[in-house]
């Protein structure tokens, strides 16, 4: 089972420029995450989707946007990236819920440089 | 402000003996605890979890304890093993948000 996948696993961007990063599961699941992960931090939570056709915020929104395509599909755009936007960035995918009983299952990650 | 905070950015054990990795929070909303690992270049992979109506939860090697009055966790490894080395993240979430919040991690070194 490939579970979740995220393309690309890495890529340098300069100021300005935009791009996708792409995330689809195939385990059935209803929620996907994107989180990004910075030296010295826990994973913060960018944007969620709780079942297909729905999307809300997280904790660090601001300068993303995301789509869900279909149940297995969920992207995380960044329109016009910034240095501070240098991260790993991690989509995730749960049952239901990321709390009880639902642990997340997780791809490998982005890792993104912004010049 | 940090909800969920482990305080030790790394661990060094030896290989058969027992690793302690501690997690504290400060929201009393928090009833559900988990454990995650990460190796380099991986995803965080789900490890044990922990309802606040447990003191304990055992898997294994794996054993977590939850002491609610003093807003603490803790995950411990017996016996330790060279695979266990990895990144260490504890994460706690509220019944009203299902929204994890996660700890910066620590990382556990196991030497031979």
């Amino acid at each position: 089972n490939a579970g979740v996948t995220q393309t690309p696993k890495f890529q340098v961007l300069k100021t300005g420029q935009s791009m996708t990063l792409q995330c689809a599961q195939d385990m059935n699941h209803n929620s996907m995450y994107w989180y990004r992960q910075d030296p010295g931090m826990g994973l913060r939570l960018i944007y969620y989707s709780a079942s297909e056709g729905t999307t809300d915020k997280g904790e660090v929104p601001n300068g993303y946007n995301v789509s869900r395509l279909n149940k297995r599909e969920f992207s995380l755009r960044l329109e016009s990236a910034a240095p501070s936007q240098t991260s790993v960035y991690f989509c995730a995918s749960t049952r239901q819920g990321s709390g009880n009983n639902s642990p997340l299952h997780f791809g490998n990650g982005t890792r993104l440089t912004v010049t | 402000d940090q909800q969920v905070k482990q305080n030790s950015p790394s661990l060094s054990v030896q290989e058969g003996r027992i690793s302690i990795l501690n997690c504290d929070y400060t929201n009393s909303m928090f009833d559900y605890f988990l454990w995650y690992k990460k190796y380099p270049a991986e995803g965080p992979t789900f490890l044990i979890s922990i309802s606040s109506i447990k003191d304990k939860n055992e898997d294994g090697r794996f054993t977590v304890f939850l002491n609610k009055s003093a807003k603490h966790l803790s995950l411990h490894i017996v016996p330790s093993q060279p695979g266990d080395s990895a990144v260490y993240f504890c994460a706690a979430s509220a019944r009203s948000n299902y929204q994890l919040i996660w700890g910066a991690g620590t990382k556990l070194i196991i030497k031979p």
